[in-house]
């Protein structure tokens, strides 16, 4: 089955620096790539995802790329604020038909922005 | 609209009890998830139905572990008899046939 991979597990920064959290996967049928944002006592939200036709999209101050080739992909924030602070976790799937929806999740990157 | 509502939010037992978790999707969603949420650890996905029939269960402990999904809309996920690695939040998702999944606040199962 699909294993994702996903680094760092704790990421630091100051406010208004950029951060980056990359994630590998081993499924190369997965085309389906969402990041997560699970606050404290809350479920993941869906911050931005990607399908394989695409490279890079942008939202914001978010931005996700994909490298199939080398079968991973990455979160990039900028301009990081502190209500960004929150644990992050990509996914993927194989995004088509029945139990290929499934998602499989990395361990997750706690991200702290300082002040 | 509204989101994936979740009840309890909060639930302590002692093992080998028994305990019900309930998920209402977001209207119109025809796909429903019940993840399992260890600390420190991804969601992983326990069962999947496709309106009211299982697309997968395979990571389902079934020996304590049962889910349904009453008319195609609401789902009950129950355990019995608790063990004290069940201690998790549960997290139930929603989805479009072929787009992203909601998650619902969870409820955060103590056993002890």
């Amino acid at each position: 089955g699909e294993n994702v991979e996903q680094h760092p597990s704790t990421l630091s920064v100051q406010e208004g620096d950029s951060a980056v959290i990359k994630c590998t996967y081993s499924d190369s049928a997965s085309n389906y790539f969402p990041w997560y944002k699970q606050e404290l006592g809350k479920g993941p939200q869906l911050i931005i995802d990607i399908r394989s036709n695409v490279g890079e999209k942008k939202d914001q101050r978010i931005a996700v790329t994909l490298n199939k080739t080398a079968k991973h992909f990455s979160l990039h924030i900028t301009e990081t604020q502190p209500e960004d602070s929150a644990v992050y976790f990509c996914a993927a799937s194989k995004g088509s038909g029945g139990s290929n929806y499934k998602l499989t999740f990395g361990k997750g990157t706690l991200l702290t922005v300082n002040p | 609209e509204a989101g994936v509502a979740q009840s309890p939010r909060y639930k302590i037992i002692e093992k080998r009890q028994s305990v019900a978790f309930w998920c209402n999707p977001i209207s119109g969603h025809a796909t429903l998830y019940w993840y399992q949420q260890i600390l420190g650890q991804g969601p992983k996905l326990l069962i999947q139905f496709q309106n009211n029939g299982v697309v997968d269960d395979s990571q389902l402990p079934k020996d304590r572990f049962s889910a349904e999904r009453l008319k195609g809309v609401d789902s009950t996920l129950k355990i019995q008899p608790a063990k004290l690695e069940d201690s998790a939040v549960y997290l139930c998702a929603s989805s479009r046939l072929d787009r992203e999944q909601y998650f619902g606040p969870g409820t955060r199962l103590t056993v002890t």
